[in-house]
C-alpha cells in the first residue's frame, strides 16, 4: 500500500547506545522530515531533506544524524542516546509546497 | 519564544454544536497555515490549510479563518461529531521558495465532543 511507514513502532534502549529509526515512503515525495513530540511541546523539527543526498538541520538537531541515499528512505540515527531523547518521533513527507503526510510514529524510551 | 500559540490545552463541546479552536502566531513571515488532527497512537493527519492571500477556506464541516492583522487563525467545526474528538495542531510555514520548509507547530488543543 502507498504511504509512509515508520519502524520500529516502539523501542526501548539504554543511554549511550546507538539507535536508528527508519522511515519509508512510497509516494516518491521529494521532501522528508523528522519531528519529535514531547509533553508540553508541539512537534519540533529535527532534520529535513529536499531530495536524495540533501539534508539540513531543523530546530532541534543536536544528537541526531540523518542520511538520504534513496528518495524513499530517510533514517534518523541517535549516535549515543541520552534520556532527554526519550520522545515520540514522527517522520513526514511531501511534494513541493503541499501539506506534509505523517507516519504513525516511533515511541522511543531511553533508560 | 513560542512562535505559534494554542492557548487552550483542552476544549469540551456538545455534539451538534460549533467547535472553535484558536491559534496565534508571532512571525509575520508565515504565509501558509495548516490544521492537523491527531488521534492517540497515530500520526497527525492533515485537515485544512489556508494561504495568507485568503481570509477564509472551507471544506465541508471545517472552516479556517485567518486574520493577518491580528496574527490569528481559527478552525470552526460545524456541526461537531463524536469522531472529531482528537488533538488539533495549528502549524505554519514561512515561504522560502524551496518547499522544503519544516512546519512550526503549536502545542495542540484536545477537543472533546460530549454526547
Amino acid at each position: 500500500d502507498a504511504g509512509i511507514t515508520q519502524s520500529p513502532r516502539y523501542k526501548i534502549t539504554e543511554t549511550g547506545r546507538q539507535v536508528t529509526l527508519m522511515c519509508h515512503q512510497t509516494w516518491s515525495h521529494s521532501y522528508m522530515f523528522w519531528y519529535r513530540q514531547d509533553l508540553g511541546h508541539g512537534l519540533r523539527l529535527i532534520y529535513y531533506s529536499a531530495a536524495a543526498d540533501i539534508t539540513d538541520k531543523g530546530e532541534v538537531p543536536d544528537g541526531y544524524v540523518v542520511s538520504r541515499s534513496k528518495t524513499e528512505n530517510f533514517p534518523l540515527t541517535l549516535e549515543s542516546a541520552t534520556r532527554s531523547q526519550t520522545s515520540v518521533y514522527f517522520c513526514a513527507s511531501s511534494d513541493r509546497a503541499q501539506p506534509q503526510h505523517f507516519g504513525d510514529g516511533t515511541r522511543l524510551s531511553i533508560l | 519564544d513560542q512562535q505559534v500559540k494554542q492557548n487552550s490545552p483542552s476544549l469540551s463541546v456538545q455534539e451538534g454544536r460549533i467547535s472553535i479552536l484558536n491559534c496565534d502566531y508571532t512571525n509575520s513571515m508565515f504565509d501558509y497555515f495548516l490544521w492537523y488532527k491527531k488521534y492517540p497512537a497515530e500520526g497527525p493527519t492533515f485537515l485544512i490549510s489556508i494561504s495568507s492571500i485568503k481570509d477564509k477556506n472551507e471544506d465541508g464541516r471545517f472552516t479556517v479563518f485567518l486574520n493577518k492583522s491580528a496574527k490569528h487563525l481559527s478552525l470552526h467545526i460545524v456541526p461537531s461529531q463524536p469522531g472529531d474528538s482528537a488533538v488539533y495542531f495549528c502549524a505554519t510555514r514561512a515561504y522560502s521558495g524551496g518547499g522544503a520548509d519544516g512546519l512550526t507547530f503549536g502545542k495542540g488543543t484536545h477537543l472533546i465532543i460530549q454526547p
